[in-house]
């Protein structure tokens, strides 16, 4: 069962523009994650967040986490192709545990 | 640069066959994962480890996989017999909690995985 569902699934833009993806649940968790994940490469972290309705900013990537806990959005401005990549969210449910829900994934294509 | 390190890369091994997987986390790491991604199941947690001892291993099909740390500078997951179903990219990382007891996960730094194919 797929608790973490990501949409789209596929994405590709052109550079420049603006793209959100989302990650949807209905389990409440304690922290959410984001991760970006290249070809041949393992996930690498890009954001936590804990509390609900928090926002954080990483450069051009806006990551904002639901006031219910449940979902979270990713947004890019002026995607650039170093963007490209597969994003994948990943849910804790309970401070403390180390185990990670991790969500279907959005692969994403900047089109130079 | 310190990274994860995990071999081999590849590996394409016969059903019934033993398969072991090998992983050295960053050095002062003193937690370890395991995972597993498929196209189909995704990104999935084998099992983990901290100060070598094992503190989940619910992920993992005990009949078949064994996850050991037999020093701080090597984890091993093994997989005997292997079965075609086994075929996926496994991937170790490992991180160093902040010391908050009940708050977010380890931040994790991943190896560039393994992809084993069982033929």
């Amino acid at each position: 069962t797929q608790l973490l569902e990501q949409s789209p699934q596929f994405l590709s833009i052109q550079e420049g523009e603006n793209l959100t993806v989302y990650c949807n649940s209905s389990s409440v968790f304690s922290s959410l994650q984001w991760y970006r994940q290249e070809p041949g490469e393992g996930p690498v972290l890009l954001v936590t967040v804990v509390t609900g309705g928090e926002v954080k900013k990483l450069k051009r990537l806006t990551f904002q986490f639901g006031d219910a806990r449940k979902d979270s959005s990713l947004h890019i401005t002026a995607a650039q192709p170093g963007d490209t990549g597969l994003y994948l969210c990943a849910g804790q449910f309970r401070f403390g545990n180390e185990k990670l829900t991790f969500g279907t994934g959005t692969r994403l294509t900047i089109i130079p | 640069d310190a990274r994860v390190t995990q071999t081999p890369r590849h590996k394409v091994t016969e059903m019934g066959q033993e398969v072991t997987m090998r992983c050295q986390p960053i050095l002062g790491h003193n937690t370890v994962f395991w995972y597993r991604q498929t196209m189909m199941q995704g990104l999935e947690l084998l099992a983990y480890f901290r100060n070598r001892a094992p503190l989940d291993d619910s992920g993992m099909p005990k009949d078949r996989f064994s996850a050991e740390m037999p020093d701080a500078t090597l984890a091993t997951l093994k997989i005997q017999p292997s079965e075609p179903r086994d075929s996926a990219v496994y991937f170790c990382a490992s991180g160093l909690p902040t010391g908050q007891v009940q708050g977010p996960p380890t931040e994790a730094f991943f190896g560039q995985g393994t992809r084993l194919t069982v033929v």
